[in-house]
């Protein structure tokens, strides 16, 4: 079981370019969310899924694009990369949408986004 | 609007000394509350939860967790620090209910150093 796996570790894009975070989970949550982690600001959730073809905006979505095709696989894209994306952003999966006890979210170990 | 508050951005303590970092939440009703933990470079790690039930939640690591209804608090405690505690701290609160069902939203952090 590898849990959550993102790639890559680390990146650099130039202002303009697009790329692509992977996220994957083998544990087939339904759940799955992506958050960006700034200094001083905890994280801050971009972007979530229920399930596959379904989702849905965070608090910061503005610049990044979501699609889940897929239980395992919900990859964030960067359209058009600006200096303000520079963060970590990490990818979580959770086991239940419902109400009940299994809400603990699994992070995968994160993908280190510089843009100059 | 959902919000979860550390008041403490840095916490110095000595090996050996105990521990407490303080969070409180806003929320309409009693969320789901979390303790992750975060060593430099390194993703997220759950410490504890609380759901419901005994108000005094153990952890990994030797952590513990106390909820207080009526000061919306969930503050995390350790009897003794060790040096490799040294790490930066996030509490979270998930709603129970409703159309956020699944997110997360956390607090800033507090970096807690260890002195030998």
């Amino acid at each position: 079981n590898a849990g959550v796996t993102q790639t890559p570790k680390f990146q650099v894009l130039k202002t303009g370019q697009s790329m692509t975070l992977q996220c994957a989970q083998d544990m087939n949550h339904e759940y799955m969310s992506w958050y960006r982690q700034d200094p001083g600001m905890g994280l801050r959730l971009i972007h979530y899924s229920v399930g596959a073809g379904i989702t849905d905006q965070g608090e910061v979505p503005n610049g990044y694009n979501v699609s889940r095709s897929t239980t395992e696989d919900f990859p964030l894209r960067l359209l058009s990369a600006a200096p303000s994306q520079t963060s970590v952003y990490f990818c979580a999966s959770r086991v239940n949408r419902g109400v009940g006890l299994s809400d603990e979210q699994y992070f995968g170990p994160g993908t280190r986004l510089t843009v100059t | 609007a959902q919000s979860v508050t550390q008041p403490d951005i840095h916490i110095t303590v000595s090996e050996g000394a105990s521990l407490e970092l303080r969070c409180n939440y806003s929320y309409g009703a009693t969320p789901y509350l979390f303790w992750y933990v975060q060593s430099p470079g390194q993703g997220l790690q759950l410490l504890l939860k609380y759901f419901s039930g005994d108000t005094l939640v153990q952890g990994i690591k030797g952590f513990e967790a106390e909820f207080k209804r009526s000061q919306s608090s969930f503050n995390l405690r350790k009897p003794s620090v060790h040096w490799s505690d040294a790490a930066e701290y996030f509490c979270a609160a998930g709603p129970r209910r409703g159309s956020t069902l699944g997110r997360l939203y956390f607090g800033r952090g507090t970096q807690l150093t260890v002195w030998p």
